[in-house]
Parts: C-alpha cells; structure tokens; sequence
C-alpha cells in the first residue's frame, strides 16, 4: 500500500515536500519513482530512487529544483520541491519502480497528492 | 529525448474490440508497458513486458509490440473499461523512464 501525503496550495517560488508512507512489501529491496499528472495532461515521471538511495535521476523539468530521498527504516519516501512553479500543479504519485530485463516500470501506486502552485 | 505518440482518444460499443495504439522509434526493441487511469483513482498496471498480464487483470487484456507500433487490444469491452490509457518505456540512453500522452478510452 502507497500513501501520498504533504499536498498543499503554494506560491510561486516557494518549497513543499511531500511524502508516501509504504506498507505491505519490503520497502527497502524495491526501487522507487515519484510520478505527476496534470489536468489536461498525461502522465509525466519526475523522479527515481534505488532501493537503498545511492542512485538517484530527475526529469529534466525538475532536475536542479526537486530532490528525491527515502527512509528504509521509516517505510518512506520523500520529494522536496524548491522553486515552484506553476506548470508543477499537478496530482503526484509514487509508484514502485520495478527493474525487469532492460526495462523498468510501475506495478504499485498509491492514489496520489494534490499540489497547486499559484499566488 | 524518446517521445511516445498515442491518439487522443478512441471509441468503441460494448462487446467490440478496442485497439489502442502507441507509436515510437523502434518501439518494438523495447519493452512496452501499458497503464489504466480512472478518474480519482490510481493508476493501474494491466500490461507489462509487451504482453503480460498481471494478476488480476482480465484476460480480455492483451498487447502486441513490434516495429514502430505497440497495441494494448481490449477485447469485449465493457463499460468498467471506460478510462485513459497510458503505454511507457524505458529509455536506457537516459535511463528516463517515457509516458504516452494518454488515450481516452470511451464505451458507446
């Protein structure tokens, strides 16, 4: 089970983390992306973790602004948001991020969180 | 960067066949994965590796993939199919996972 939480109103330029509380699997063992869809727009991944957090890769979109962490202890994972802009409105998911024979792809996502960017 | 092309939306009567179709460089040396979105809901994985089912997803589900062309086929549609569908790879040049834009699936 993934939770999404941490959605929230926020003004250009300002910061926001949000974070998916994991349960039901070994957390720890599994990779994980943070993924965001937009009304009016398709899916678009943002973001992606190994599984004990030493590889990390952004969407050029967000590369330099979001920051992707985990807590293996705490079943979390995090997604810190710096110099928010508007077209970063959208619902955000994370997802487990399974890596197959020269693939990877999402078979578990929680059910999202809403983040607004606007003054 | 890897750009994935899907229609915008599809149409098709209960009990048909519906075709959704994902188009890419050479998308048939990739492997395709193919997602269900409803509104308010999470997405769901109903195709992985081209071809796969996963548990619990229908066998009415299946998936083809080769050359540019990569197809999720829905057959006997019902109305509980009604969503957007999404096909996505992995790019190992960027190792950037890529969505299509998203298919919207509408029952007649």
């Amino acid at each position: 089970h993934l939770l999404e939480v941490g959605g929230a109103l926020v003004k250009p330029g300002g910061s926001l983390r949000v974070t998916c509380e994991v349960s039901g699997f070994s957390f720890k063992d599994y990779d994980m992306s943070w993924i965001r869809q937009t009304p009016g727009r398709g899916l678009e991944w943002v973001s992606h973790i190994s599984n004990k957090g030493e590889s990390t890769n952004y969407a050029e979109s967000v590369k330099g602004r979001f920051t992707v962490s985990r807590d293996n202890r705490g079943n979390s994972l995090y997604l810190q948001m710096d110099s928010l802009r508007s077209d970063d409105t959208a619902t955000y998911f994370c997802a487990r991020d399974r890596r197959g024979s020269g693939t990877h792809f999402f078979d578990h996502w929680g059910q999202g969180t809403v983040v607004t960017v606007s003054s | 960067s890897y750009v994935l092309s899907q229609p915008l939306s599809e149409s098709v009567a209960p009990g048909k066949t519906a075709r959704i179709t994902c188009g890419g460089d050479d998308i048939g040396s990739k492997s395709v994965h193919w997602y269900q979105r409803k509104p308010g809901q999470a997405p769901v994985l109903v195709i992985s590796y081209d071809n796969d089912r996963p548990s619990g997803i229908p066998e009415r589900f299946s998936g083809s993939n080769s050359g540019s062309m990569a197809t999720l086929v829905i057959r006997r549609v019902e109305a509980g199919d009604e969503a957007d569908y999404f096909c996505q790879v992995w790019d190992r040049n960027t190792d950037h996972r890529v969505f299509g834009g998203g298919t919207k699936l509408t029952v007649l």
